[in-house]
């Protein structure tokens, strides 16, 4: 059974522009989570989609969004990247909403410059 | 707001010296505590869920332990590949909160 896609794995981008991440959950899964991950924050909850609707969001600007197909598939953008923008972005997937057993991705890392 | 603490930061163990990881928290509502192991460039695996207090699970080396503000894992007899950081997580109203993790590094 495939495990939880992310794309790109890395990406370098400069103040301002725009960003897209891609994720694909484990066949099945339903509820889609994102995180960013930083040495000094550590795991923050970004947002989770289920049944292509965001059912919770965490405490991050409005230029983090995210959406989910009916496929499962997800994708968060990041608009007007700023330095602190630099993270590990983390996708998780799982069978059902609000779970507390994730299967994650490998992550995007994104360097903003 | 849920809070998770992890102690210690990190942890440097001799191969097959017994060690414990703490984890702290406050959440309105606890709905699961989970254990997860992150390796260097990965994402999180799931370890453990412990629903309520007394309640223990077990793998391989590893033991999870749940009191009503604190868990515990304890690492019975290391070894090198046991190296990673662990995180600790609680699941409250609407989301999963994570604690900073512990690194542990394990040496033959």
């Amino acid at each position: 059974k495939a495990g939880v896609t992310q794309t790109p794995r890395y990406l370098i981008k400069t103040r301002g522009q725009q960003v897209t991440l891609s994720c694909s959950p484990i066949s099945g899964h339903r509820s889609v989570s994102w995180y960013q991950q930083t040495p000094g924050q550590g795991l923050q909850f970004l947002f989770e989609y289920f049944s292509e609707t965001q059912r919770n969001k965490g405490n991050f600007p409005g230029r983090f969004s995210g959406r989910q197909f009916s496929n499962s598939r997800s994708e968060m953008n990041v608009s007007t990247l700023e330095l602190g923008d630099s993270a590990l972005y983390l996708c998780a997937s799982s069978p059902g909403l609000r779970a507390g057993e994730l299967f994650f991705g490998e992550g995007s890392r994104l360097t903003v410059l | 707001e849920d809070q998770v603490t992890q102690s210690p930061e990190a942890l440097r163990l001799q191969e097959g010296e017994s060690s414990s990881l703490n984890c702290s928290y406050t959440v309105s509502g606890l709905r699961g505590l989970f254990w997860y192991r992150q390796d260097p460039g990965k994402g999180p695996e799931f370890l453990f869920t412990l629903y309520s207090a007394g309640e223990e699970k077990e793998k391989e080396r590893l033991k999870a332990t749940l009191t009503k503000k604190e868990s515990f894992l304890h690492i019975t007899a290391p070894k090198p590949e046991d190296s990673a950081t662990y995180l600790c997580a609680v699941r409250g109203d609407y989301k999963l909160s994570f604690g900073a993790g512990t690194t542990v590094t394990v040496r033959a």
